[in-house]
């Protein structure tokens, strides 16, 4: 099926283990991101990729590791969870053809760390 | 930099009433402005955007939103308001030819009183 999946939608784990959030897209496009969504903050960034192998930083990068071997997949790794890290967490994808293009997310990942 | 500020964090209307959500912009140079929309459990979907050709943008499920730039305004706008309207509402934005982040707003929930 054509589109973004993320997985898995729902995790639960213990604080100090190390978790990764897996995100797939099917068009090819240039662009990916991962943001997480906390009541009163809205979407901040937490990294983004311009093309396999090319990352940078967002807003909140801190405990987050990302890669980007193949275009369609940009996982997202917490090294040693913390509490604070519960969150939703959205990746999306944006063609960067037109700066007018919208971007595309997710259905998201509940984690929830204890 | 490029913000977004999104005036209210929580909106309630009555069933059939008009609806107005706030957001505003700080840009330098003309932004492209989104509307995004989020049910329950769900990602983010496309609403509307602006994109420099007309300042009146029509989008989905009856909504609408004015660039308005004397104001640096892009409120979203619906006349009559349905139940099935009630979600999350995000406005978003992208300046700085080249960089292809979308800065979020805090989002405002709105509810419909039946």
């Amino acid at each position: 099926d054509a589109g973004i999946t993320q997985s898995p939608r729902y995790k639960i784990t213990e604080t100090g283990r190390q978790v990764t959030l897996m995100c797939h897209q099917t068009w090819s496009h240039s662009y990916m991101f991962w943001y997480r969504q906390d009541l009163g903050h809205g979407l901040r960034l937490i990294y983004y990729s311009a093309a396999a192998d090319i990352t940078d930083k967002g807003e909140v990068p801190d405990g987050y590791v990302v890669s980007r071997s193949k275009t369609e997949n940009f996982p997202l790794t917490l090294e040693s969870a913390t509490r604070s890290q519960t969150s939703v967490y959205f990746c999306a994808s944006r063609d960067r053809a037109y700066m007018n293009t919208e971007a595309f997310f997710g259905q998201g990942t509940r984690l929830t760390v204890v | 930099a490029q913000s977004v500020t999104q005036l209210g964090s929580h909106v309630s209307v009555s069933e059939g009433a008009l609806v107005l959500l706030r957001c505003n912009y700080s840009s330098s140079v003309p932004p492209y402005l989104f509307w995004y929309v989020q049910y329950p459990n769900q990602g983010l979907q496309l609403l509307l955007k602006y994109t420099s050709a007309a300042t009146l943008v029509k989008g989905i499920n009856g909504f609408e939103a004015e660039f308005k730039k004397s104001e640096t305004s892009f409120h979203l706008t619906k006349p009559s308001a349905h139940m099935s309207d009630a979600a999350e509402y995000f406005c978003a934005g992208v300046t700085n030819f080249g960089n292809e982040k979308l800065t979020f707003g805090t989002g405002t929930r709105l509810t419909i009183i039946p």
